[in-house]
């Protein structure tokens, strides 16, 4: 059994650019969930994709949008990146039911840490 | 809103000693985790408890579930330098219509360091 996979370790860019950050998730889930954690800070919830559509989304801009794809793996994506969005990037993978929110224990991956100059 | 609590914010303990770290919630909670992370990297599960007055352990790290199921603490009995890290608790909301949100809302961790 695999565990969570996160891509890229380390990403810098610069202010108004784009990034994507690729997650795959354990075998046998269906759910990924996206936090942001700033430094000294706990996790904050981005959005939840359950079987391809979204689930749920936290207080974040349109300009973090993403993707799940038919093997439950996903993307984040960020436009016009700024300073605020350098963060760790952690992803979480969990088994949902449909019509339900994924309330099953979410394991997380080792996270992406994005820094924006 | 819903807030988590975490107290201390750090802590810097004996090798061998225990200590307890305290989580508490503004609200009633559908479930709450705890997890371990390293500096910078990914949260490493640890327990889940869901009914009031729950208690779990393993190894040398117990976890409770008050029944009003809004303060839960971590308990680590003789600590080593393996313990060190930073210990998060995550709170699953519940719905007024009931099941959960089905993310987390999570404090701002614990610092714990050992010395040997």
């Amino acid at each position: 059994e695999t565990g969570v996979t996160q891509s890229p370790t380390h990403l810098i860019k610069t202010r108004g650019q784009q990034v994507t950050l690729r997650c795959s998730s354990q075998s046998g889930h269906n759910t990924v969930s996206w936090y942001q954690q700033a430094l000294g800070q706990g996790p904050q919830f981005i959005f939840q994709y359950y079987r391809e559509e979204e689930n749920g989304r936290g207080n974040f801009p349109p300009r973090f949008s993403g993707l799940q794809f038919p093997n439950y793996s996903s993307e984040l994506n960020v436009n016009a990146l700024e300073l605020d969005d350098s963060a760790l990037y952690l992803c979480a993978s969990s088994h949902g039911i449909l019509g339900m929110r994924s309330t099953d224990t979410q394991y997380f991956g080792p996270g992406t840490r994005l820094t924006v100059l | 809103s819903q807030e988590l609590e975490q107290s201390p914010q750090s802590l810097i303990v004996q090798e061998g000693k225990n200590l307890t770290i305290n989580c508490t919630s503004s609200k009633t909670l559908y479930g709450l985790y705890w997890y371990k992370q390293k500096y910078g990297e990914g949260l490493i599960f640890l327990m889940m408890l869901q009914k009031g007055g729950e208690e779990k352990s393993h190894e040398k790290i117990t976890a409770k579930l008050d029944e009003k199921k809004q303060q839960s603490s971590l308990h680590i009995t003789a600590s080593q330098p393996s313990h060190a890290g930073i210990y998060l608790c995550g709170a699953d909301i519940p719905l007024n219509y009931g099941g959960s949100q089905g993310n987390l809302i999570f404090g701002k961790g614990t610092k714990l360091s050992v010395k040997p």
